[in-house]
């Protein structure tokens, strides 16, 4: 049984480029969310989606958007980036949006690197 | 000030001493508790998970929840050199109130020397 897969492992790009990184859940799972890690810090909250809604959204900026698939695939885009938007960014899926108990299991992240 | 704080180490120990990690919190609302461990660029993977105050032990691993003192621990006993890892504390208001949207703390190193 595939865990969450996140593509791709490591990406570089410069300052005002644009970037989607791409997350398939773990097999019978519906939602996804999204974390971005700076080095040396915990993951920090992007936003969730479910039923390929935006439910939920953390202290991100306008240029951190997602997008949920039918399949509940999902991908982050960021626009404009910057130097600090350098980090490992986390896709985390767990089954049924409010179920008690619900756990979420993580991706292997992708790095993200910005010059 | 952070929602969570937890100490980022490096804690050392020796093989087969026990490691103790802990992270405080300032929000009453948080309701589930989980521990993370997480290796060198690879996604967390989930350790414990508790509701409420309270003990859970899970094989060499206990989690304490202190809810009255907005105070969480994970022990590890018999630490192995494979235990060497960053462990991350984690919490959330519950998924009915937020969507299991957790709120992590900073991560602490743990080196568990041979």
């Amino acid at each position: 049984d595939a865990g969450v897969t996140q593509s791709p492992t490591h990406l570089i790009k410069t300052r005002g480029q644009q970037v989607t990184l791409r997350c398939s859940p773990k097999s019978g799972h519906d939602t996804v969310s999204w974390y971005q890690q700076a080095l040396g810090q915990g993951p920090q909250f992007i936003f969730q989606y479910y039923e390929e809604e935006e439910r939920q959204r953390g202290n991100f900026p306008d240029r951190f958007s997602g997008h949920q698939f039918p399949n509940y695939s999902s991908e982050l885009n960021v626009n404009a980036l910057l130097l600090g938007d350098s980090a490992l960014y986390l896709c985390a899926s767990s089954l049924v949006l409010g179920a008690p108990n619900e756990k979420l299991f993580f991706g292997s992240g992708t790095q993200l690197s910005v010059l | 000030q952070k929602e969570v704080e937890q100490d980022p180490g490096p804690l050392s120990v020796p093989e087969g001493a026990i490691v103790s990690l802990n992270c405080t919190y300032s929000n009453s609302a948080f309701q589930y508790f989980m521990w993370y461990r997480q290796y060198s660029r690879k996604g967390p993977e989930l350790l414990m998970y508790t509701y409420s105050s309270g003990n859970k032990e899970d094989g060499r691993f206990t989690a304490q929840v202190d809810k009255s003192s907005k105070y969480i621990s994970l022990f590890i006993r018999d630490s192995q050199p494979s235990d060497s890892a960053t462990y991350l504390c984690a919490m959330s208001r519950g998924p009915k109130a937020a969507g299991n949207k957790l709120t992590f703390g900073g991560g602490t190193r743990v080196l568990v020397k041979p």
